[in-house]
This record gives structure tokens, C-alpha cells and sequence, in this order.
């Protein structure tokens, strides 16, 4: 278990419905990095946050949003949801130090979100 | 052309076999190296993490990374059943976003 909890574990939408998915990030780690995994693929990149701002963005549109907490917990928000948009949403923590560098580069995953979108 | 290639297998092999896993990329701006191991309807777990070039063992798993061939490889000794699941290679040139290869699917019989 790598302390990264994520809720709810499956969602089930309707197009142009929005949707709001959760992340507590491992005891002593500052940046959250969310990932949208579709069926037989890998996990794609759609953001990350340091210090409670995006801290570098994937190719996805600005419907995709996010936010930090002072906590460092997280929060994914998908407006108008997209049929495409089905897919296993993973969120992971690591821990960057205070001048914004990292030695290691280590993303520990929760087990994910299932979103389904009819 | 994807920035990271993995082959997705099946790659099926009997229990007590050595399996080699790869992938090779094409940013040469990549310094860390990750291999994640998720079974089904699991997140990913990592397995192995290698700065730059060479090579590293942990138990029965070994990770190599050649950088001049941009060219990285995950080798299992005395594969078990509980080994089954899908690979992930992963990388990154900074702290920000891993790029990932589609995974391997791995399956060891009895």
C-alpha cells in the first residue's frame, strides 16, 4: 500500500454531466499528479500541483481542472463530460523539496477512479 | 511516433522462466527511469527506479538502462504465477509529468 487514497473507486456519469474526483496524498508528500488511464493503455499525464498551484500541464483541454489543499490533498474536476472521457483516472503523490527540485523523481499511485461516462 | 514504445505482449512464459521486458524512447532529455507493475483494476506499483545509465538489481528483479541506445529493460528470474499482471515503463526529464509506455502484459503458467 503506498498511503495514496483516492475516492470514490467508481463513478458512473452521463455526458455533459461534471464530475469531481479525490485524492489524499502520502504522509510527507507536497505534490499531487493526477493520470488518465484508458483501457489497454498507459497512464497519461494531465497535471500537477505543487505548493497549491498547476505545476505543468498534459494534453488535455482546460475543461480538465484541478485544485490543491493546504492539507496537499486533491481534487480533479471534469466538466462536460465526454464519452471518451471513460477511463481510469489515477492520481499519484511524490515529494518535491522547498526550492521546487527534486533528487528523485518518485510518483507513488493510488489504486484509481473509474469513471464511466454513458 | 510515441515518445515512449512498449510492446504490449501477451507475453506468455512458464513458471520458473527469465523474462525480459523493454522499451526504448526517443527524448534523450529523459534521466529517470521507472518500472511500475499494476494487475488488473489496480493502480500502478512501483517496482524499479534507476537515475540515468546502468544497472540495478533488487531480489529477483534487475533493471537496465542504456542511454546511448535510449533503451531500457526489466529482467524477472524464477518467474511465479503472482508475477501475471501488466508492465509499465515509465520516464521523465524533470520532477513534473512521467511518460509512460503502453505496458506489457505478462502471464506465467504453473
Amino acid at each position: 500500500e503506498t498511503g495514496v487514497t483516492q475516492s470514490p473507486t467508481h463513478l458512473i456519469k452521463t455526458r455533459g454531466q461534471q464530475v469531481t474526483l479525490r485524492c489524499s496524498s502520502q504522509s510527507g508528500h507536497n505534490t499531487v499528479s493526477w493520470y488518465q488511464q484508458a483501457l489497454g493503455q498507459g497512464p497519461q499525464f494531465i497535471f500537477q500541483y505543487y505548493r497549491e498551484e498547476e505545476n505543468g500541464r498534459g494534453n488535455f483541454p482546460p475543461r480538465f481542472s484541478g485544485l490543491q489543499f493546504p492539507n496537499y490533498s486533491s481534487e480533479l474536476n471534469v466538466n462536460a463530460l465526454e464519452l471518451d472521457d471513460s477511463a481510469l483516472y489515477l492520481c499519484a503523490s511524490s515529494q518535491v523539496d522547498s526550492g521546487g527540485a527534486a533528487t528523485k523523481n518518485i510518483q507513488y499511485f493510488g489504486a484509481g477512479t473509474r469513471l464511466s461516462v454513458l | 511516433q510515441k515518445e515512449v514504445e512498449q510492446d504490449p505482449g501477451p507475453l506468455s512464459v512458464p513458471e520458473g522462466a527469465i523474462v525480459s521486458l523493454n522499451c526504448t524512447y526517443s527524448n534523450s532529455a529523459f534521466q529517470y527511469f521507472m518500472w511500475y507493475r499494476q494487475y488488473s483494476r489496480k493502480g500502478p506499483e512501483l517496482l524499479m527506479y534507476t537515475y540515468s545509465s546502468g544497472n540495478k538489481e533488487d531480489g529477483r528483479f534487475t533493471a537496465q538502462v542504456d542511454k546511448s541506445s535510449k533503451y531500457i529493460s526489466l529482467f524477472i528470474r524464477d518467474s511465479q504465477p503472482s508475477d501475471s499482471a501488466t508492465y509499465l515503463c515509465a520516464m521523465s526529464a524533470s520532477f513534473q509529468k512521467l511518460v509512460f509506455g503502453t505496458g506489457t502484459r505478462l502471464l506465467v503458467s504453473p
